[in-house]
């Protein structure tokens, strides 16, 4: 495998579900970002790990919870979440040098498309 | 708060024509820009970046954008497009104090052969 991969690719949950989403990078890179790309808006930053640390949370709900065991892995756990979190979630990751995160190019994997039912 | 614009939603042309897609951003220090794009079925991938030095920046597949700082605009430009360039095209910004990478909300270009 090369590059950034998701797994998996198409998920259908319930409300009342508990489901995690994976990403891993096969690129060396020490930082990984989870986005929420909805139709017709911009893609939303989540959550940002650098160096395994997470830098940034933008004012995700609960029901949204990362983890980062390693800088080649990245989790999006799931639980109890609304129809309204129908998207695609993408997994980025970049070399970041100055401990912040966002500062080079960044590499996305192919998504992970979640339907709420 | 940062924000990036990009005013056409759907572009249409027919293969060979020129294209140029806008894209402006809000803020005034130093900033990183970039242009994505995602072909159907595909996932997202850079297709060219300005970081510092000519802000006429090439990219791959004959794309070329230009920054103009004092429009605060990153624009896309292609001389002759073709079919396979049918595509959605992302700008993203970065920079200021929080330094996040802010997307516009694309254009989707479809090229008729």
């Amino acid at each position: 495998e090369t590059g950034v991969t998701q797994t998996p690719r198409h998920l259908v949950m319930g409300m009342t579900n508990k489901k995690s989403l994976k990403c891993e990078q096969h690129l060396g890179h020490n930082a990984m970002y989870w986005y929420k790309q909805s139709a017709k808006k911009p893609l939303e930053l989540m959550f940002v790990y650098s160096l395994e640390e997470r830098v940034e949370n933008n004012s995700v709900p609960s029901r949204f919870s990362p983890e980062c065991p390693n800088s080649s892995h990245l989790f999006l756990h799931l639980h109890t979440l609304q129809p309204e979190d129908s998207a695609l979630y993408l997994c980025a990751s970049s070399q970041d040098h100055t401990g912040q995160g966002f500062y080079n190019e960044q590499f996305f994997g192919p998504g992970t498309r979640l339907t709420v039912l | 708060a940062q924000s990036v614009s990009q005013h056409n939603h759907h572009v249409i042309l027919s293969e060979a024509a020129s294209l140029e897609l806008g894209c402006n951003y809000s803020y005034g220090g130093t900033v990183n820009l970039f242009w994505y794009v995602q072909y159907p079925g595909q996932h997202l991938q850079l297709l060219l970046k300005y970081f510092s030095g000519d802000p006429l920046v090439k990219g791959i597949k004959g794309f070329e954008a230009e920054f103009i700082k004092s429009k605060f605009s990153f624009n896309l430009r292609k001389p002759s497009v073709q079919w396979s360039d049918t595509a959605e095209y992302f700008c993203a910004v970065n920079g200021g104090a929080t330094n996040k990478l802010i997307f516009g909300t694309g254009t989707l270009l479809a090229v008729q052969p």
